[in-house]
């Protein structure tokens, strides 16, 4: 299966109710990001989380790694309508460097019901 | 900072015809430029990977005679699809990365909807 799987593929919420997704992969990483993507929009950088850490903050968003699972979270709380999308996480390999390249995860369709 | 364009946004052309697709960093010199389709509620695949001044990798499966990638700048990067077929409809997306931004951060621009009839 492909590397960066999220689940789950959809998740519907209210707003101001909180929204998990998972993300797991399969080899070994140098870090994990989470990335946002609005229906037929590009992408929009979420958080980026090393491979040594375990936990990041970034506003409304909370990203957790474990490495010896092989997993990620994004908790976004208090949801908003606005933060209705597609969300991935993206893996990369142990090179570093500007020619490091992303693998992505299928993606969970998060929907925020006002 | 770290914005990236493409344009056009949309393009829908004919069978058989080239398209090409400009992909720019605006505030930022791109050392490595990358290129990804999207087919409808599917994820990124990432085609190829592009160097200034060199030849561009391609992923497997992917033909690099259809679609052709010049990285001639720092700051542009153009993917052309060459005699279009309607099954290479899809959203193309660009992304960038340079010394000088963020270890690893890519930045994406906002897509190129293609559509062949």
């Amino acid at each position: 299966s492909q590397q960066g799987e999220e689940d789950p593929q959809a998740l519907s919420i209210q707003e101001g109710e909180n929204a998990t997704m998972n993300c797991s992969y399969k080899t070994s990483i140098n870090n994990l990001q989470w990335y946002r993507q609005n229906s037929g929009r590009g992408l929009v950088h979420l958080i980026l989380i090393r491979s040594n850490e375990r936990e990041k903050h970034s506003g409304r968003l909370r990203v957790t790694l474990d490495t010896s699972k092989k997993s990620s979270s994004l908790l976004i709380t208090a949801s908003r309508a606005a933060d209705t999308a597609s969300y991935f996480c993206a893996t990369g390999g142990n090179s570093g460097g500007s020619n490091y390249k992303l693998t992505f995860g299928k993606g969970t369709l998060l929907t925020v019901n006002p | 900072g770290a914005v990236v364009s493409q344009h056009p946004s949309r393009v829908i052309c004919k069978s058989g015809t080239s398209v090409k697709i400009e992909c720019r960093s605006l505030d930022f010199q791109a050392t490595t430029m990358f290129w990804y389709r999207q087919f409808p509620k599917q994820s990124l695949m990432l085609m190829a990977t592009s160097n200034e001044g060199s030849k561009a990798t391609y992923e497997q499966g992917v033909e690099k005679d259809k679609f052709l990638i010049n990285h001639a700048s720092l700051t542009l990067s153009t993917l052309t699809v060459t005699s279009a077929h309607p099954e290479d409809s899809s959203f193309y997306i660009c992304s960038a990365s340079g010394l000088a931004t963020f270890y690893n951060e890519q930045f994406f621009g906002p897509g190129t909807r293609l559509t062949v009839l």
